[in-house]
C-alpha cells in the first residue's frame, strides 16, 4: 500500500517564505509530484522530482530524499495568489502500472 | 500546452437518474485517461485508469457497474454514474496522459456532481 502524508493546513504571511513538508511510504517509487489546486478548480502541476535533491523553479521549488521518504516544497515572496491547496503525490507501483497517489493536500492560507 | 476539457463542468440530477461526463484531450492523443473523484476537503482519489480501446481498471472498492468508463477514441473518455445517488455527489476530475513522458498527467477542469 502507500501512505502520503501532509499537514492539512498552513498560514503564512505575503511576502514570507513557507515550507510545506510530505513524507510517504510507498511500494516502488517513481517520482513525487507537487500540485497547486485552488478550491473548486483542478490541480495544476508545479513539480516533479524523481532523483535527491533540490529543484528550483522560479519562486517554488522542491526537495526529495528518497531514503527518508520526505519532500517538501518552498514557497518564496508569497502572494495572495497562493492561497490554494498543494497537493504532494507519489508515483509507486500499483497493479504493475505506475500510477500517482494523492496525499489529502495542504491549505495554504496568505494573509497580509 | 497540453488541454483537457470536461463537459458538463457542472450537472444537477434527480436521484436514480444517469449522468454522462466527458473528458477530451484536446490538442494531443491520450494513451491513457485517469478519473478521479475528490470529495469537500479531501484528497483526489484515483477511480478508475482506462487506455484507449481496452477495458478501464478500476481501483478497489470502486463499483465497475455504477461508474461505467469507455475510452472510445485516443481523445475521448467518458464516465458514466449510473442510478446516482446524492452520495455520488462529488467533484469528478480526468487527467490525460499522452505517454511521451514518464512523469506528464494533464488535469481537466473537473466537474461538479450533485445528485438530489
Amino acid at each position: 500500500g502507500q501512505n502520503i502524508d501532509q499537514p492539512t493546513e498552513m498560514t503564512a504571511t505575503e511576502g514570507a517564505i513557507v515550507q510545506i513538508n510530505c513524507t510517504y511510504q510507498t511500494s516502488g517509487f517513481n517520482g513525487l509530484f507537487w500540485y497547486q489546486q485552488h478550491a473548486g478548480e483542478a490541480p495544476t502541476f508545479l513539480s516533479y522530482n524523481v532523483l535527491d535533491g533540490l529543484e528550483e523553479k522560479g519562486r517554488f521549488s522542491s526537495f526529495l530524499s528518497r531514503s527518508k521518504g520526505y519532500s517538501y516544497l518552498l514557497l518564496k515572496e508569497l502572494q495572495m495568489k497562493d492561497s490554494a491547496s498543494y497537493l504532494c503525490a507519489v508515483k509507486g507501483a500499483s497493479g504493475g502500472s505506475y500510477i500517482p497517489t494523492f496525499g489529502r493536500g495542504t491549505s495554504l492560507i496568505v494573509h497580509p | 500546452g497540453a488541454v483537457v476539457s470536461q463537459h458538463p463542468s457542472w450537472v444537477i440530477c434527480k436521484s436514480g437518474t444517469s449522468v454522462k461526463i466527458e473528458c477530451r484531450s484536446l490538442d494531443f492523443q491520450a494513451t491513457t485517461m485517469f478519473w478521479y473523484r475528490q470529495f469537500p476537503k479531501q484528497s483526489l482519489m484515483l477511480m478508475a485508469t482506462s487506455n484507449e480501446g481496452s477495458k478501464a481498471t478500476y481501483e478497489q472498492g470502486v463499483e465497475k457497474d455504477k461508474f461505467l468508463i469507455n475510452h472510445a477514441s485516443l481523445t475521448l473518455s467518458t464516465l458514466t454514474v449510473t442510478s446516482a445517488h446524492p452520495e455520488d455527489s462529488s467533484f469528478y476530475i480526468c487527467s490525460a496522459s499522452s505517454g511521451r513522458s514518464s512523469y506528464e498527467q494533464y488535469f481537466g477542469p473537473g466537474t461538479r456532481l450533485t445528485v438530489t
